[in-house]
């Protein structure tokens, strides 16, 4: 079965300082991997995923994360934290070995300090 | 091109009762798929439909059901509410299993 975990549940940083969300994954499968972001009172927006292509994957709004198979990681990062920034995150995970659901982790609330 | 229209947005119900749930998968998209969120939790799976079948279910009992139209839009439908059940729920749709879901804002249940 496949699952993800976010071993932070807050993260604070400063505006302007780099950004480090941490995901591990677990999965009997070539696993695709994603990064969502949800604003308050809205739906989640797809930040990027990667799908056995390169394994540093480029999002929107500055993003990146890199696909360590030998740690078994999917780490966020962006390199200067900005006030809109600020937002809950969620790493996920989904193979095309059944229904190709994707199953989510508890998230990380991001806040940025002025 | 429109995106993933859910409705309503928020209601409240009370032990017992029934709701059901609608969505309007973006243009294009034949899979929907239902996700229930708790306060400061991440969404879980409720089940995914593809072309009108259900394609996958998550460890959700049977009183949480679906349907998906031949526009491809779907309900969703909770009998016999439990407090519980308090949640945002979460409509997404996708081409396919690309995995790439597109999300709406949900709709908030607030079960008293």
């Amino acid at each position: 079965a496949q699952s993800v975990t976010q071993l932070d549940s807050h993260v604070s940083v400063s505006e302007g300082t780099p950004v480090l969300l941490r995901c591990n994954y677990s999965s009997s499968y070539s696993p695709s991997l994603f990064w969502y972001v949800q604003h308050p009172n809205k739906g989640l927006q797809l930040l990027l995923k990667y799908t056995s292509a390169a394994t540093l994957v480029k999002g929107i709004n500055g993003f990146e994360a890199e696909f360590k198979k030998s740690e078994t990681s999917f780490h966020l990062t962006k390199p200067s934290a900005h006030m809109s920034d600020a937002a809950e995150y969620f790493c996920a995970v989904s193979s095309f070995s059944s229904a190709s659901k994707i199953i989510f982790g508890s998230g990380t609330r991001l806040s940025i300090r002025p | 091109e429109t995106g993933v229209t859910q409705s309503p947005t928020h209601l409240i119900k009370t032990r017992g009762q029934q709701v059901t749930l609608r969505c309007s998968s973006q243009s294009g998209h034949n899979t929907v798929s239902w996700y229930q969120q708790a306060l400061g939790q991440g969404p879980q799976f409720i089940f995914q439909y593809y072309r009108e079948e259900e394609n996958g279910r998550g460890n959700f009992p049977p009183r949480f059901s679906g349907l998906q139209f031949p526009n491809y839009s779907s309900e969703l439908n909770v009998n016999a509410l439990e407090l519980d059940d308090s949640a945002l729920y979460l409509c997404a749709s996708s081409v396919g299993g690309t995995g790439e879901l597109f999300f709406g804002e949900g709709s908030r249940l607030t079960v008293l």
